[in-house]
């Protein structure tokens, strides 16, 4: 069975911190994975992922993937309030229409 | 990024009642998906909807739940007699010929 599993379940940290979050995954013909921020409601998308190795940035967020590890980090550098966030990991199979799995997703705070 | 909305955005149904969500797209667009959230849990998927049938379905996605378009522009989820273990957050995403899928604001569910 497909399965997304994210570490720490939870993080409280103070701003200006930097946070790594983790993402492994098991999925029958992986295709991509994708990180979200959930703040109040709707998932709203970071990065997408395909190949191993290379790192995509925005501002002080930034992800890179391991196949061979199975898994992804999401790293925020001086973290903010505004950072305060479900970050949610899904892996997309090579299905025809590429449905998403979602783990259970991290809870970060930022403390000012 | 392409622009998702949904309505309604709260629904409060009694058990055994129908109910529609919609979700309407801004600019025409290839896939559809519907997700849901239970509150605290995992975003799960529901079905895809392709070419104007459906593409995948999971489990959770039975005779109870129907998609459609009815118009062209409008994709509408059924739940045609509702449980209280629908109560959840419904979202709606799109996506075309990338593998990004783009969220809605999520409507609401709540049956008593």
């Amino acid at each position: 069975e497909d399965k997304v599993v994210q570490s720490p379940l939870s993080l409280v940290v103070h701003e200006g911190d930097t946070v790594t979050l983790n993402c492994s995954y098991e999925v029958t013909n992986f295709r991509s994975l994708l990180w979200y921020k959930q703040e109040k409601k709707a998932p709203t998308f970071l990065f997408m992922l395909t190949s191993s190795g290379i790192e995509k940035k925005s501002g002080r967020l930034s992800s890179i993937l391991d196949k061979k590890e199975l898994s992804s980090i999401l790293n925020i550098t001086a973290t903010q309030t505004g950072d305060s966030a479900i970050y949610l990991c899904a892996v997309s199979p090579q299905t025809g229409a590429n449905n998403l799995f979602f783990g259970t997703g991290t809870r970060l705070t930022v403390i000012p | 990024e392409p622009e998702v909305t949904q309505t309604p955005s709260h629904q409060v149904t009694q058990m055994g009642q129908e109910v529609i969500l919609r979700c309407v797209p801004i600019s025409n667009h290839l896939y559809f998906y519907w997700y849901r959230q239970i509150l605290g849990q995992k975003v799960e998927f529901l079905v895809s909807f392709y070419n104007n049938e459906i593409s995948e379905k999971s489990e959770i996605f039975d005779d109870q739940f129907s998609v459609e378009r009815p118009d062209g522009s409008n994709f509408t989820l059924k739940i045609r007699s509702t449980k209280l273990e629908d109560s959840a957050m419904y979202f709606c995403a799109i996506k075309d010929s990338g593998e990004t899928q783009y969220f809605g604001p999520g409507t609401r569910l709540l049956v008593l």
